[in-house]
């Protein structure tokens, strides 16, 4: 089966840039998407197709993906970007695939 | 606005079935995938599985922790999804994300429910 894996915890100072990284075999070909979860609420589409954002999400967030590895990167980092990040990929045998998630804290 | 409102979360005894509801509105049921995502206490995200949209024939996919216990189906009258789980286990508690699916290459889950909270006791 697909797996990710995503560093437990990363922390970063406000108005710093951090960069969340998602692991995974040949991850480059596949969609990596990124999943924000602030505490008890529920997750949020944050980028989707590797680098795209939805509507709504603020412009400091993109992605990027290539060879085995995606990466969210946060510019500007505010006290509100504190939450969980989850990567996403698609794989054909195994469905949605989950990285194990990353713990933001913005010291 | 799409809106997703997951029902049935229960406390429930192990060996036992339950059935949660996730009501859709804002969209097409049957032109999206609708599927199900859980999160153990402290935990991360756990894919549970789908069913896909008309365009995809409307199949199901499952994890491989849950296939053959549980399965997801949908009424598109009623613009309503179904998490159906049989053979509940105490591994199975979590918060039970109802989750909108789209296929752009690859599928993304763009709207969430707030989550209904499933406990399997001993």
């Amino acid at each position: 089966s697909y797996e990710l894996s995503q560093p437990p915890s990363v922390s970063v100072s406000p108005g710093q840039t951090v960069r969340i990284t998602c692991s995974g075999d040949k991850l480059g070909d596949k969609y990596a998407c990124w999943y924000q979860q602030r505490p008890g609420q529920s997750p949020v589409l944050v980028v989707y197709q590797d680098d795209r954002r939805p509507s709504g999400i603020p412009q400091r967030f993109s992605g990027s993906n290539s060879g085995n590895t995606a990466t969210l990167t946060i510019n500007g980092t505010q006290a509100m970007d504190e939450a969980d990040y989850y990567c996403q990929a698609w794989d054909i045998s195994t469905g949605v695939v989950f990285g194990g998630g990353t713990k933001l804290t913005v010291l | 606005e799409v809106q997703l409102v997951e029902s049935g979360g229960d406390f429930i005894q192990s060996g036992r079935s339950l059935t949660l509801s996730c009501t859709a509105s804002g969209f097409n049921v049957g032109d999206y995938a609708v599927g199900w995502v859980r999160q153990a206490p402290g935990k991360g995200l756990e894919w549970v599985g789908f069913i896909r949209s008309r365009d995809f024939r409307g199949t199901e996919q499952y994890a491989a922790s849950v296939k053959g216990r549980f399965t997801i189906s949908r009424d598109t009258s009623k613009s309503i999804a179904y998490l159906h789980m049989n053979s509940l286990r105490t591994e199975d508690t979590a918060i039970y994300y109802c989750t909108r699916g789209t296929y752009r290459g690859s599928y993304l889950l763009d709207f969430w429910g707030q989550g209904t909270l499933v406990t399997v006791s001993s």
